[in-house]
């Protein structure tokens, strides 16, 4: 398998500017979590999915990010309107469910660079 | 609310030597951790799990404990090498849910 693939890699813009992110899961894992990070903050916790259902967003910072997962191998963050303080590094993951109730190991993707002027 | 401390925004040490990396966390009771690598430009890297009734888990020259009465998770690099150099990550489950939150990190210099 190839991982967790997100798109684009790198990506500047201005503010005020939408934004999307991209993510393909690993095939056959049930869980998808959106994560952001930065040197203030670490990795945060956005939103995941389980089975393509968000299951918690109450990390999503404001209205302006939205998700979705409107299947089994893709998943999207968007932002409208960026802001400068959304610059930060965007990792899509996923993991597969063990039945033991133990969250298995996450499988990140490369992450996604946004920069917004 | 929960909260993940890493001991040290940064260690070094020199090679052949033992790095311990400290994880606490408060206002919390996870049955389990796990630790994940990070280096420059790249995701975290899944390294090891450890359940609260484990007490200490080994994988090659990784070693972790769990200590849930002090709260505290140690993660430990025997006969370090330049190649360990990276960022390490703990992270617990996030409330009763199944996702993880992360501590911000120790970023380890292993010089040769």
């Amino acid at each position: 398998d190839a991982g967790v693939i997100q798109s684009p890699r790198h990506e500047v813009t201005e503010m005020g500017q939408e934004v999307t992110l991209r993510c393909k899961p690993i095939s056959g894992h049930d869980y998808l979590f959106w994560y952001r990070q930065t040197m203030m903050r670490g990795l945060e916790l956005l939103i995941y999915f389980n089975n393509n259902v968000p299951i918690d967003d109450s990390g999503m910072p404001e209205d302006r990010f939205s998700a979705k997962m409107p299947n089994a191998s893709f998943s999207t963050l968007k932002i409208q309107p960026s802001e400068p303080r959304d610059s930060a590094v965007y990792f899509c993951a996923s993991s597969a469910y063990t039945g033991t109730g133990v969250t298995g190991e996450l499988f990140f993707g490369e992450g996604s660079r946004l920069t917004v002027l | 609310s929960q909260k993940i401390e890493q001991n040290s925004e940064a260690l070094n040490i020199q090679e052949g030597k033992t790095a311990t990396l400290t994880c606490n966390y408060t206002n919390y009771s996870p049955a389990y951790l796990q630790w994940y690598r990070q280096d420059p430009g790249r995701g975290p890297v899944f390294l090891l799990l450890i359940r609260e009734n484990e007490k200490e888990k080994r994988k090659e020259r990784l070693k972790v404990t769990f200590d849930t009465t002090l709260k505290q998770s140690l993660f430990h690099i025997t006969a370090s090498q330049p190649a360990d150099s990276a960022t390490y990550l703990c992270a617990l489950v996030y409330q009763a849910g199944t996702a993880l939150i992360f501590g911000k990190g120790t970023t380890l210099s292993v010089s040769s």
